[in-house]
């Protein structure tokens, strides 16, 4: 079946790098974009970009632009999620996502399914 | 970026309620949109996508409708199950929204 698994829980400190990565199966990676969606502590879902694997391009929210970096290894059907200059409000629960296309009824819609199971980042001084 | 907004924030139901929420985007986002369950310390899973097609394995009592502006979600007859959190989402520009959220608990 289709599943991403994601690395472990982290602990920074403030100015830090942190890097989340996203291993795929159970389908063709390179045909699917990436999406990574991050939630604060008892906030709501927040967006934050996405890759296309087989070309690496890329787009993120504008304010994560110059702070996240977002790649994959194909060869591992793995993708990574870079967020550098940590502070205190990056401290969340980091998802990844596939991205579904359908393009049925004269329309092509995206939805993310299936998530990975979450990665806990936690920034402390 | 288009701005997602829905109502309530929350609401309290009973087993067996009908339950409607509400998404409004800040202009046009055509069908493309898609909503979400979310159960605490769970990953959220898609229940509706391009505003009224149903994803494989959602139970029917859920149902979505709208384009445009303004969607709803519609939970028919409310199970203990579906006691959670649901997100609105577009997917009409290039840089993806959520609404911020509508918890459902138990009255």
């Amino acid at each position: 079946q289709v599943q991403l698994v994601q690395s472990g829980a982290e602990v920074k400190m403030p100015g830090a790098s942190v890097k989340v990565s996203c291993k795929s199966s159970g389908y063709t990676f390179s045909n699917y974009y990436i999406h990574w969606v991050r939630q604060a502590p008892g906030q709501g879902l927040e967006w934050m970009g996405w890759i296309k694997p087989n070309s690496g391009a890329t787009n993120s929210a504008q304010k994560f632009q110059g702070r996240v970096t977002l790649t994959t290894d194909t060869s591992i059907t793995t993708a990574y999620m870079e967020l550098s200059r940590l502070t205190h409000d990056d401290t969340a629960v980091y998802y990844c996502a596939r991205d579904v296309k359908d393009c049925s009824g004269g329309i092509c819609s995206n939805w993310l399914d299936p998530w990975g199971q979450g990665t806990l980042v936690s920034v402390s001084s | 970026d288009i701005q997602m907004t829905q109502s309530p924030s929350s609401l309290s139901a009973s087993v067996g309620d009908r339950v409607t929420i509400t998404c409004r985007a800040s202009q046009s986002i055509s069908s493309y949109l898609n909503w979400y369950q979310q159960k605490p310390g769970k990953a959220p899973k898609v229940l509706i996508y391009a505003a009224s097609s149903l994803q494989n394995g959602v139970p029917s009592r859920f149902s979505g409708s709208g384009s445009g502006t303004d969607f709803t979600l519609t939970i028919s007859s409310l199970q203990p199950e579906d006691f959670a959190t649901y997100y609105c989402q577009q997917s009409y520009s290039i840089s993806w929204t959520f609404g911020q959220g509508t918890k459902v608990e138990i009255k």
